[in-house]
C-alpha cells in the first residue's frame, strides 16, 4: 500500500529556515515523482514544484522558484521542501502528493501546516 | 502558464440532483486534465484523470469529458458525501502544473 507520512505542524519566525518533510513507502522510490501542494488558508490549491527521486532533478512553478527547494533521500525514501527564509505569507497546510506519467498525484500525504508569524 | 478558469464558483444543490461543473483551459492542455475532490480538514483526492478515466475506486456517479480547452465535471444523482470542494488540474507537456480555482459544491 502506497503511504506518504508527512512531518508534523511547525511554527516559526519569520526570517526563519525550514525543512518538512514526506516519507514514502509501499513503492518503488524511483518509480514515481514527488510534486509539493500549497493551500493557503481558505484557498486554493497551488502546485509548488516537483522532483524526480530517480536523479533528484527539481523543477518550480515559477511563483515559487527561488523560494523554497525541493530535495529528496533515496536511502530513506524520503522527499523534502525547505525555506531559508520564511514570510508570514508561508503560513499554510502543504501537500506532498505523487505521480507517475499515467496518473497524476494519486496518492497524498496528510497535510504539514506551517505557521509563520512574529 | 496555462490559466485553468472554473465555473461555478458554488453550486448549490440538493442531494439526488446532478452536478455540472465547467473547466476551461487558456491553451489547450489535450486531454491531460485531472479533477479532484476535497473535504475540510482532508487532502485532495484523485477523482478524473485523461479527461475521463475514472480513478481506482471512484464511484460511477462520477464522469468526466472534454478535450483541447473544455472539460466538464459531471457528479450523476450528488450522495451525501459528494459535498465538498471540487478542482481541476492540467499537467499538459511541460510544467508548470496548475490548479482551476475551485467550485463549492454546497448542500441548498
Amino acid at each position: 500500500e502506497v503511504q506518504l507520512v508527512q512531518s508534523g505542524a511547525e511554527v516559526k519566525k519569520p526570517g526563519e529556515s525550514l525543512r518538512i518533510s514526506c516519507k514514502s513507502s509501499g513503492y518503488d522510490f524511483t518509480s514515481r515523482w514527488i510534486s509539493w501542494v500549497r493551500q493557503m488558508p481558505g484557498k486554493g490549491l497551488e502546485w509548488m514544484g516537483r522532483i524526480d527521486p530517480s536523479d533528484s532533478y527539481a523543477n518550480y512553478s515559477p511563483s515559487f522558484r527561488g523560494h523554497v527547494t525541493i530535495s529528496n533521500d533515496k536511502s530513506i525514501t524520503t522527499a523534502y521542501l525547505q525555506w531559508s527564509s520564511l514570510r508570514p505569507s508561508d503560513t499554510a497546510i502543504y501537500y506532498c502528493t505523487t505521480e507517475t506519467p499515467v496518473t497524476p498525484f494519486d496518492y497524498w500525504g496528510q497535510g504539514t501546516q506551517v505557521t509563520v508569524s512574529s | 502558464e496555462i490559466v485553468l478558469t472554473q465555473s461555478p464558483a458554488t453550486l448549490s444543490l440538493s442531494p439526488g440532483e446532478r452536478a455540472t461543473i465547467s473547466c476551461r483551459a487558456s491553451q489547450t492542455v489535450y486531454n491531460y486534465l485531472a479533477w479532484f475532490q476535497q473535504k475540510p480538514g482532508q487532502a485532495p483526492r484523485l477523482l478524473i484523470f485523461d479527461a475521463s478515466k475514472r480513478a481506482t475506486g471512484i464511484p460511477a456517479r462520477f464522469s468526466g469529458s472534454g478535450s483541447g480547452t473544455d472539460f466538464t465535471l459531471t457528479i450523476g444523482g450528488l450522495e451525501p458525501e459528494d459535498f465538498a470542494v471540487y478542482y481541476c488540474l492540467q499537467r499538459s507537456t511541460r510544467p508548470p502544473i496548475t490548479f482551476g480555482g475551485g467550485t463549492k459544491v454546497e448542500m441548498k
